[in-house]
């Protein structure tokens, strides 16, 4: 079975600063791992994906997310975050011919 | 066309009454998917339909009737529904058998059962 897990509810960061949202995943195989970033009131928007070989995964709105296979993470990061990057955050893992896995998703403040 | 059309945004509905909800994409995928979604909660899997059959259904109840009539529209037929099925339903598609190929979600409808 497929897993991820996000352990943090809630991330805070002052704007200008660094921030990173931490994902491990739990896979038996190859892992396809996902960001979305989700808006109040609305659907979620897919910022990037793992892809093989490629331990630094640049994404859209400037995130990235950093792939080790020994911790089994995939954190997403920004190196200078912005008021508007405060939304809800799920990293996902896909099934290679089915359904995707969500982590319980974590809030990003940024504040002025 | 990079989107998946959800309609209607908002919906309040009776436990007796039958409403649908409706998903249309074009952008040629040919798996789509209906998701539950609580207040900051994380999407929770209902239906999967690979090219236009259904693959996967999650133990979802049968007040719950998804269908495809092709493999550009996605419906949610809803009756006799609960307070407690009040939530976010989204919408999704992707390549089915890419697995790196991530979902594109509509903006979701808002369900309310009075």
């Amino acid at each position: 079975a497929q897993s991820v897990a996000q352990p943090e509810d809630q991330v805070n960061v002052a704007e200008g600063n660094p921030l990173t949202v931490k994902c491990t995943y739990s896979v038996s195989g190859n892992p396809y791992l996902f960001w979305y970033v989700q808006y109040p009131n609305r659907g979620l928007q897919f910022l990037l994906k793992y892809i093989t070989g490629d331990n630094l995964v640049k994404g859209s709105y400037g995130f990235e997310a950093e792939f080790n296979k020994s911790q089994t993470s995939f954190h997403l990061k920004k190196p200078s975050a912005l008021v508007s990057d405060s939304a809800l955050y799920f990293c996902a893992v896909r099934a290679p011919m089915g359904k995707s896995t969500f982590g319980d998703g974590t809030t990003l403040t940024v504040k002025p | 066309d990079t989107e998946v059309t959800q309609t209607p945004k908002h919906l309040v509905m009776g436990m007796t009454n039958k409403k649908s909800l409706k998903c249309e994409q074009h952008m040629g995928h040919r798996a789509m998917y209906w998701y539950k979604q609580k207040a900051k909660k994380p999407p929770e899997l209902m239906f999967v339909y690979s090219y236009e059959k259904l693959s996967i259904n999650e133990s979802v109840p049968s007040r719950f009737s998804p269908e495809c009539p092709n493999s550009s529209l996605l419906n949610l037929h809803l009756h006799a529904l609960q307070p407690e099925d009040s939530a976010l339903y989204l919408c999704a598609s992707s390549r089915p058998t890419d697995p790196l190929s991530g979902y594109t979600f509509g903006s979701g409808t808002r369900l309310t059962v009075v």
